[in-house]
């Protein structure tokens, strides 16, 4: 059973435009919803978190978005650029005690020059 | 700090044989666990522990074992090895467990099973 689905699964943006990978989640036990990032060859690693007590964060490009009645969550890449090219999880953790990260498939991002 | 640290990168076995896949982290991270990655199938967890000592089972187990006798190695045995075991394997650490989101990744070992 897959508890975070992932979509698309492959995403081609034009440099400057906007990347958005959406995940939802099914375990209204979750409550901590970070986005790795991993470039090819290497390990994934945390780019941005955000708790479902607001409604997005942004760091720089990088947004999310939460929709907690509708259990979804994105990621929004600003002015994409190649640089950015990457492929992106979506996870979800519960929080406190003993638990373990369940990730999302996947989204491969290609910025195209 | 050299972080999480994995060895080897590249490793390729027959059917059957063993081998142990080593990581370590220099962080004094009470958590550690090791991730298959394959295409399509994302992340998957396949053993962890919260501290030394303590291991557990995560999504996919089976022909896997692990052990913590230090807070620094987790090393993953494989038993005897199959094609389907062929994958990228991330060993990643994090504070403790209650911050569990906050995992540092290695770099990954690259497994190939014939």
């Amino acid at each position: 059973q897959q508890q975070v689905k992932q979509s698309p699964q492959s995403l081609i943006v034009q440099k400057g435009g906007i990347s958005i990978i959406n995940c939802a989640y099914e375990n209204t036990a979750f409550d901590y919803f970070p986005w790795y990032q991993q470039f090819p060859g290497k390990g994934p690693a945390l780019l941005i978190a955000i708790r479902p007590d607001v409604s997005e964060k942004k760091e720089g490009r990088f947004t999310i978005s939460f929709n907690k009645s509708a259990k979804q969550f994105s990621l929004h890449i600003m002015d994409s650029q190649p640089g950015d090219s990457a492929t992106y999880f979506c996870a979800a953790i519960v929080n406190s005690g003993y638990s373990t990260l369940t990730f999302g498939k996947g989204t491969m991002l290609l910025v195209s020059p | 700090n050299a972080g999480v640290t994995q060895t080897p990168k590249f490793q390729v076995l027959k059917t059957g044989q063993s081998m142990t896949l080593q990581c370590a982290q220099d962080m004094n991270h009470e958590y550690m666990s090791w991730y298959r990655q394959d295409p399509g199938m994302g992340l998957r967890l396949i053993h962890y522990s919260v501290g030394a000592g303590i291991t557990d089972q995560g999504e996919v187990p089976n022909g896997y074992n692990v052990s913590r006798s230090t807070t620094e190695d987790f090393p993953l045995r494989l038993l005897s090895a199959a094609p389907s075991q062929t994958s990228v394997y991330f060993c990643a650490s994090s504070y403790n467990v209650v911050r569990g989101h906050e995992q540092f990744f290695g770099p990954g070992t690259r497994l190939t099973v014939l």
